[in-house]
């Protein structure tokens, strides 16, 4: 079983919809949970951080960890032609410095 | 805002030669990364450096590889003698306890 499970997508949406991002995981020593955007031929840029089950909001995003069913979820608000990129899941276990990353799913948030 | 800085943005190479990609972490943080993608792929994790050593590796990260902090701002990444295969971009990225913050890139072509 992969540590990591995210759908590669393409994941395609019209403008203004509300879009969900999920990613699944085995590993029950992870204690860290992030989200990154990557657009094409860019470094990954953190959209969020999160240490604990529930939901953390910033602006659009909102982060989603159940830690009970290893499941965590971006969810993308009044989505935009400019959210359009490759988002990534990360993990990381508490002590270790090692970040696991999600093979990304890439959305096309379409005008 | 502070950010991670790479150079150089793009290096092409001929097979068998050495190349050095360069990294200025942010500047409080301890913890320095290497990240690989080779396009169209998965985030791989190289290695991570704290306290001046190698504190975590990958299978990848072989004896072609070296990583060094030779002075208080540069963390650099060496590979040896360089294969098609390498052919990737590759990502630092720094952090201080908590969130990891990515550069833009080095991109990597081995002819």
């Amino acid at each position: 079983q992969k540590e990591v499970e995210q759908d590669p997508g393409p994941l395609s949406v019209p403008e203004g919809a509300i879009v969900s991002l999920n990613c699944t995981y085995s590993n029950s020593a992870f204690q860290y949970f992030m989200w990154y955007r990557q657009y094409s031929r860019k470094g990954p840029e953190l959209l969020m951080y999160t240490y604990s089950s529930g939901n953390k909001e910033d602006g659009r995003f909102t982060a989603q960890v159940d830690k009970s069913s290893k499941y965590i979820s971006l969810f993308i608000r009044d989505s935009q032609p400019s959210d359009s990129a490759t988002y990534l899941c990360a993990f990381r276990k508490y002590n270790f410095n090692k970040f696991y990353f999600g093979s990304g799913t890439k959305l096309n948030v379409k005008p | 805002e502070p950010e991670v800085t790479q150079t150089p943005s793009h290096q092409v190479t001929q097979m068998g030669q050495e190349v050095i990609l360069r990294c200025v972490p942010i500047s409080n943080h301890l913890y320095f990364y290497w990240y690989r993608q080779i396009l169209g792929q998965k985030v791989e994790f190289l290695v991570s450096f704290y306290n001046n050593e190698i504190s975590e590796k990958s299978e990848i990260f072989d004896d072609q590889f070296s990583v060094e902090r030779p002075d208080g701002s540069n963390f650099t990444l060496k590979i040896r003698s360089t294969k098609l295969e390498d052919s990737a971009m590759y990502f630092c990225a720094s952090r201080d306890t908590g969130e990891l913050f990515f550069g833009e890139g080095s991109r990597l072509t081995v002819l």
